[in-house]
């Protein structure tokens, strides 16, 4: 049974930098043949997928063009979780943010983070 | 980027009632369109995926079907727990958009 298990700071000030961890068990971050991801959710903008990382005898990474440039998704191999990092926040990127597992990388997403709530605020 | 439009967004209905969603896709793809239910401070829940393919434990009164851009979700016989918000989602191509959501309450 696959778990995802997400941590970090429910409170980040504007032009800050969000941090969320995602730590896996049941599976390997380095599978051939899952995919990583981070979505969030809003009431303005509902449900809005951030970008995903996914091995395949190298590394991948694919982000949203809403955010590429301010996001960066990291696995970690040595404790098998899988990163979110996004820079220069405004009140706009407060959300509740999931991360999610996907079978393959055209797959639905099976498994789910129980969802942190992250605002932007001073 | 595929553009994912639900409809209704809200939907009021009884106990025992038969009850459609409605996804259209932006541009046609094959297959890859997948459905959640989400309740209040929980993670999205798969129902189906790959348009009509039950997920595991979830009760065969829940179907999907659709092709092209035009895809359905249907309930044969609204049970208390059904109560939720609806989302369709298609992972043919990345970014894997989500529908704005439908949801249904309690007539």
């Amino acid at each position: 049974q696959v778990q995802l298990q997400q941590s970090g700071p429910g409170l980040v000030k504007p032009s800050q930098t969000l941090s969320l961890t995602c730590a896996i068990s049941g599976d390997s971050v380095s599978s051939n043949s899952a995919a990583w991801n981070w979505i969030r959710q809003s009431p303005s903008r509902g449900l809005e997928w951030l970008g995903r990382t996914y091995y395949r005898s190298k590394w991948f990474f694919d982000y949203d063009v809403a955010v590429r440039g301010r996001i960066v998704i990291n696995p970690d191999t040595s404790k098998n979780q899988f990163s979110l990092r996004l820079e220069s926040v405004t009140p706009e990127d407060t959300a509740v943010y999931f991360c999610a597992r996907a079978k393959f990388t055209s797959a639905w997403y099976d498994y789910w983070g129980q969802g942190t709530l992250v605002t932007v605020s001073s | 980027d595929i553009q994912m439009t639900q409809s209704p967004s809200s939907l009021s209905a009884s106990v025992g009632d038969r009850v459609t969603i409605t996804c259209r896709a932006s541009q046609t793809f094959k297959n890859f369109l997948n459905w959640y239910q989400q309740k209040p401070g929980k993670a999205p829940k798969l129902l189906i995926y790959t348009t009509s393919t039950l997920e595991s434990g979830v009760p065969s009164r829940f179907s999907g079907s659709g092709s092209g851009t035009d895809f359905t979700l249907t309930i044969s016989s609204l049970q208390p727990e059904d109560f939720a918000t609806y989302y369709c989602q298609q992972t043919y191509s990345a970014p894997h958009t989500f529908g704005q959501g439908t949801k249904l309450e309690i007539k």
